[in-house]
């Protein structure tokens, strides 16, 4: 399985400000999700990072709020943007391969928003 | 994406015990897969699931994807202390792409 690092590991923010997580994979992975895990809850999928083309976002998530970016088959990165108290959550990256319809998870990003 | 129906939500047990959780889905799933979640980390996949009434072990750990390919179990035999965690169903239905999870099972194991 690919080894996922995420950066920061956790961060404490004020509201209104954005935060930048990053994803990186020891391999090039041809497809990377983010998901949200809100505290004590079940893990949400917040979008698919595309390489070269605009994320693939879920019902209830927009570009606007969680802007990603893909820039090779190794790395990318979410926004959490103008932060309220709601978006206090754990954010994951995984990578995944329908070929073994597989998902490998990151540590994980934990933001608390003040 | 659906949620999944995972039970039981919650377990305390004695170390030694054997443990038994399970997963419904409302749709036919192609893919089962169980992961475990440690506080503050992201989930670590324990097991993979692909033909209805495979059966397929890690360890202490059995897993089984069900005949109408609606659900799916986990067990763990002889609990250590380690055990300890969330242990999370989750699959790919036939006609989508997008993993869908339970909403876990939280294991405590006492000495």
């Amino acid at each position: 399985s690919a080894v996922i690092s995420q950066k920061p590991s956790r961060d404490i923010c004020q509201r209104g400000t954005s935060l930048t997580i990053q994803c990186q994979v020891d391999s090039q992975v041809t497809m990377m999700f983010w998901y949200r895990q809100q505290p004590g809850q079940s893990l949400t999928l917040i979008a698919t990072a595309n390489q070269g083309s605009e994320a693939t976002y879920e019902s209830g998530f927009v570009i606007d709020k969680f802007p990603i970016s893909r820039p090779n088959l190794t790395f990318s990165t979410l926004t959490v943007s103008n932060m309220s108290p709601e978006d206090s959550s754990i954010y994951l990256c995984s990578v995944g391969s329908r070929a073994t319809d597989t998902q490998y998870f990151g540590p994980g990003t934990r933001l608390t928003v003040l | 994406g659906q949620q999944l129906n995972q039970s039981p939500q919650s377990m305390f047990i004695q170390e030694g015990e054997d443990v038994s959780m399970n997963c419904t889905s409302s749709s036919i799933f192609n893919t089962w897969l169980w992961y475990k979640q440690d506080p503050g980390e992201g989930p670590v996949l324990l097991i993979a699931l692909y033909k209805a009434g495979e059966l397929t072990s890690n360890g202490r750990l059995t897993a089984q994807f069900g005949i109408t390919r609606k659900d799916s179990f986990l067990n763990i035999s002889a609990s250590i202390p380690s055990d300890v965690g969330i242990y999370f169903c989750a699959g790919y239905e036939n006609s989508g792409y997008a993993l869908n999870f339970g909403k876990g099972t939280s294991l405590l194991v006492t000495p």
